[in-house]
Parts: C-alpha cells; sequence; structure tokens
C-alpha cells in the first residue's frame, strides 16, 4: 500500500510570493489532515477534511492560506502571500476514519526569506 | 499549547536502559496516540489508548493513561540506539474528531 505523499519536500521562497504544497493520501482515506510545526514547537492543526468537504478549519492561520481537496482526492495548501512567520515543516496526514491512527507523509519544508 | 504537552522536552539515555515520557492534556478525551518521528521523517503511530483503559502494552512500548489527572505516560523498555527520534502525544477532544499534538520529547540513545 502507497504511503501519504508530499510535495515538494523542500520550498524556500522569499517574502510575497506564492507557494502550493500538495498532499497525495492514502486511497480510500476519507479523512484528511494539514498540520504544521515551527521549529522546537507544537505540532499545530490546521484543517481537516472529510472527502472533498471541509469538516473543521479552525487552525488555518489567516485568510492567506487557503486548502482545497478536489475530488475528495489530493489536496492542496497554498499561501499567498508568504510571510517569514509561515516558515516551518507542513504535515499532511490521512485516516480511513477519524478517531483511527494517522499515517503521515514526511512533510515539506517551507522556508520563507 | 492546542492540547498534549510533553516531558521532559529532551531525554538522553544509555542503550539498553528504559526511556519514560510524559504527556499532560487540558481537556477530557476519548483517545490518546503516541508517535514516533524519525529526524526528516513523517510521524509514525505507536500505539492508542482509549480512554476507558488504563495501560496497554505493544512489544517493548507500554502505556499507561490516569483520565482523573489527564495524563499518559510512554516506557520504552530495553532502549536501543534505532529509538533515537522524537516522540509526540495526540489527543483528540471528546467533542471534536481530529488530533491535537504537543511539542515532543526528542529521545536520544547512546549506543
Amino acid at each position: 500500500e502507497a504511503g501519504v505523499t508530499q510535495f515538494p519536500s523542500h520550498s524556500v521562497i522569499e517574502k510575497g510570493q506564492t507557494v502550493t504544497l500538495r498532499c497525495d493520501p492514502i486511497s480510500g482515506h476519507d479523512n484528511l489532515y494539514w498540520y504544521r510545526r515551527v521549529m522546537g514547537k507544537e505540532i499545530k492543526f490546521l484543517l481537516h477534511f472529510v472527502k472533498e468537504s471541509k469538516q473543521d478549519e479552525s487552525g488555518m492561520p489567516n485568510n492567506r492560506f487557503l486548502a482545497e481537496r478536489t475530488g475528495g482526492t489530493y489536496s492542496t495548501l497554498k499561501v499567498q502571500p508568504a510571510e517569514l512567520e509561515d516558515s516551518g515543516v507542513y504535515f499532511c496526514a490521512s485516516s480511513r476514519v477519524w478517531y483511527e491512527k494517522l499515517f503521515f507523509g514526511s512533510g515539506t519544508q517551507l522556508s520563507v526569506l | 499549547s492546542q492540547q498534549g504537552e510533553e516531558d521532559p522536552q529532551a531525554l538522553s539515555i544509555q542503550e539498553g536502559e528504559n526511556a519514560t515520557m510524559n504527556c499532560s492534556y487540558k481537556t477530557s478525551i476519548n483517545n490518546l496516540q503516541w508517535y514516533r518521528q524519525n529526524s526528516g521523517r513523517g510521524l509514525v503511530h505507536l500505539i492508542l489508548i482509549r480512554s476507558n483503559e488504563r495501560e496497554k502494552h505493544s512489544g517493548r512500548l507500554r502505556v499507561t493513561l490516569d483520565t482523573s489527572k489527564k495524563s499518559s505516560s510512554l516506557l520504552i523498555t530495553a532502549s536501543r540506539a534505532a529509538d533515537t527520534a522524537s516522540y509526540f502525544c495526540a489527543t483528540d477532544r471528546n467533542t471534536g474528531n481530529q488530533f491535537y499534538f504537543g511539542t515532543g520529547t526528542s529521545l536520544t540513545v547512546i549506543p
């Protein structure tokens, strides 16, 4: 079974630019989550999709962040325009049902200069 | 933090020793999970314990849960160098349907 894949693995952009992160969950997993970890801090919940619907986006920092999951398969997370404080590792995770274990991707390391 | 906090932040032990990490959380939960993250990799699920369970084992791992104290502990017995990683607890809230993570415990096992 293929795992959760994320790309790019690293992205270095300048402040004000746009970046789009992609996550391909495990096939058949209706639940998809985005998390972010800023250096040394907690892994912070951003949002949760059930199929193509946003179940909870309470963790999204502000309206510069836009997540989509068209067709209930892969998901994208766009940051526009990027700010310095957006730097961190963005993790995607998926699960078959929400109360079961999460399967994580390797993350995207985003550096905003 | 959103929910869980691990303690200690960092732990260094000799190979063969036991390692204990603790997790405290703030609100009532249905489930608590422990994950491991090796450097540069994604998190890997280790064990899930439900709120009506007090202890669970998986290989060299032992997890306890004390809902009255809102705390959990992860014990790794007979540690190996390969256990070097960051360990996170994740808790749900009994009103929500996602898991919240803490800051993690960085474990170093010295060969």
